[in-house]
């Protein structure tokens, strides 16, 4: 039964703390991305990883930092330094498919900082 | 600078009926194009996609038209049901920029009414 599988559905912290966002999949995709969304508002690319060990700032990167030590997981760190923290986060995962790239979702993390 | 939009936030189509939904976008590099549906609390689910060499891609009742010379997608489910009450994303990537970026529309909020 493969997915993509993200915890904690829902997690609360205080401002100032830094938060780790668990991302793992075992659709042995090689690509992975978080993303946040906000109300009202599109997906927002935070970061994302096409291979092992590399990963590339998106489009809002700043307060967060990422890892890719394995093929499976790739965790997100929202910092201290994040300014609205509080956001409904998404990881995605990816397989090129004949030249084509499609996206699949986990559920989401719903991040409160109070 | 929003290069995928989605300029109806919500639409409201009786069951039975079509429901259309728009998307049109600013990059002509963009080659590939998903729909992804999106209930609360949740990740995205992906729908339906179509390539640029395409002008139509048919799944079920999910039909996806591009018009490039618009620069102008939509999204075509017939017949409506309530449980398609959903949001709905619009994608675009583009292969030759070398990663699997996607920039996505804010969304279209759809309520079929029973």
């Amino acid at each position: 039964d493969g997915g993509i599988t993200q915890s904690p559905k829902y997690l609360f912290r205080k401002e100032g703390q830094n938060v780790t966002l668990s991302c793992e999949q075992n659709l042995n995709h090689d690509a992975m991305y978080w993303y946040r969304q906000d109300p009202g508002q599109g997906l927002r690319l935070i970061y994302y990883s096409q291979i092992v060990n590399d990963f590339q700032k998106g489009d809002i990167a700043e307060g967060y930092s990422v890892s890719r030590e394995k093929k499976e997981s790739f965790p997100l760190t929202v910092t201290s330094a994040q300014k609205n923290p509080t956001a409904f986060y998404l990881c995605a995962s990816s397989i090129e498919n004949r030249g084509f790239n499609t996206q699949y979702f986990g559920p989401g993390t719903r991040l409160t900082v109070l | 600078d929003q290069q995928v939009k989605q300029n109806s936030p919500s639409l409201s189509v009786q069951e039975g009926r079509i429901s259309i939904l728009n998307c049109d976008y600013t990059n002509s590099m963009f080659d590939y194009f998903l729909w992804y549906k999106k209930y609360p609390a949740e990740g995205p689910t992906f729908l339906i996609s179509i390539s640029s060499i395409k002008d139509k891609n048919e799944d079920g009742r999910f039909t996806v038209f591009l018009n490039k010379s618009a620069k102008h997608l939509s999204l075509h489910i017939v017949p409506s049901q309530p449980g398609d009450s959903a949001v709905y994303f619009c994608a675009a990537s583009s292969r030759t920029s070398g990663t699997y970026k996607y920039i996505f529309g804010t969304g279209t909020r759809l309520k079929v009414l029973a």
